[in-house]
Formats: structure tokens, sequence, C-alpha cells
């Protein structure tokens, strides 16, 4: 079965950056598209990007360009989501989420809260 | 990029409902349209995907249909454990774009 199993809940100050994991079982690492999405309280879902971890390029929605990088290790069968100059505005659960490429995300990781408070 | 829109942005009905929400898309996707639930402090869960395609284990009351702009996600029969809300998107290319959601609730 598959299993994407995230990195625990984190504070940041305004201006930080925050990493979060993302670490796959059960299933072909490398050749699926890992997507990050993020949720604020109380909003709908929003596309940060992905990456296809055995082209190992991430890429971004046009709102996150210059402020996310997203990688992957295939050693690990993990993936990573880095979030720059954080603002209270990035207070979210950043989930990430696996798909074929041009397919729906059909398995999720449990979430991420990340709290960006001075 | 691609826009994602919904109607109504919330809705409420009773149990044994048939209930439509609808999904739009600013550009031609074909059928590149998938529908997720997302249950109170829960994580999203895949419904329907290629826009009519049910996915495993999904009930049976849930349907999806539509191409290129216009998409409907349906319920045949509303029940008390269909509480969520309902996101659409589009995944041709990426980045992947939800729509805003629908909350269903019952009445």
């Amino acid at each position: 079965q598959v299993q994407l199993v995230q990195s625990g809940a984190e504070v940041k100050k305004p201006g930080s950056s925050v990493k979060v994991s993302c670490k796959t079982s059960g299933g072909t690492f490398s050749s699926y598209v890992i997507t990050w999405v993020r949720q604020a309280p109380g909003q709908g879902l929003e596309c940060m990007g992905g990456i296809i971890p055995m082209f190992g390029t991430g890429n971004y929605a046009q709102k996150f360009q210059g402020r996310v990088t997203i990688t992957a290790d295939e050693s690990t069968n993990t993936a990573y989501m880095e979030l720059s100059s954080l603002r209270s505005e990035d207070t979210a659960v950043y989930y990430c989420a696996r798909g074929e490429q041009v397919g729906p995300l059909d398995f999720w990781g449990q979430g991420t809260l990340v709290i960006v408070s001075s | 990029d691609t826009q994602m829109t919904q109607s109504p942005s919330s809705l409420s009905a009773s149990v044994g409902d048939r209930v439509t929400i609808t999904c739009r898309a600013s550009q031609g996707i074909a059928n590149f349209l998938a529908w997720y639930q997302q249950k109170p402090g829960k994580v999203p869960k895949l419904l329907i995907y290629a826009a009519s395609t049910l996915q495993s284990g999904v009930p049976s009351r849930f349907s999806g249909s539509g191409s290129g702009t216009d998409f409907t996600l349906t319920i045949s029969s509303l029940q008390p454990e269909d509480v969520a809300t309902y996101y659409c998107q589009k995944y041709n290319s990426a980045p992947g774009t939800f729509g805003p959601g629908t909350k269903v609730d019952v009445k």
C-alpha cells in the first residue's frame, strides 16, 4: 500500500524558511509526480508545484516562483518542499500528494501544519 | 494559467436528495478533471478522475460528467457521511489548479 508520511508541525518566524519532508513507501517513487498543496485555515486547496524525482526539476505555480523549492532524494524516496521569506499568510497545512504524470492525486500525506508567527 | 470556478459555493440538502455541483475551466481541458472530497479536519480524498471515472472504493452514488470546460459532480442520494467540501482540479498541465470548493451540508 502506498503511504506518504510527512514531517511534523513547525513554528517559524516571519522572514525565515521552512523545509517539509514527505517520505513515500509502497510504490515506485521515481516516475510519479509528487505535488505540494497547501490549505490556509478555513480556505481551499492551493497547488504550489511538483516534481518527478527521476527528472529532478521542480515545476512551480507562478504565485510561488522564487520562493519555493521542491526537491527529491531517490535514495530515500523522500520529497522536500522549502518555502522561504515566510510571512503570516503562509500559515497553512501543507500536503504532499502523489500522482501519475498527467494524472490526479491519488495518495496524500497526512499534512504538516506550518505556523508563521513572531 | 487556466482558472477553475465552482458553483454553488455551498449548499444544504436533505438526506436522499440529488445534489449537483458544477465546475468550469477558463480554457478547455478535455477530460483531465478530478473531484476530491475533504471532510472536516481530514485529508482530501480522490473521488473521480478523467471527469467520470470513479476511484476504487468510492460509493456508486457519486458520478461525474463533462468535457472541455464544463463539468458536474452528482451525488444521487445524499447521505449524512457526505458532509464535506468538494473540490474540482484540472490536471492536464502543471500547476494542477483547484476550484474554490463547494461545501455540502445536510439539512
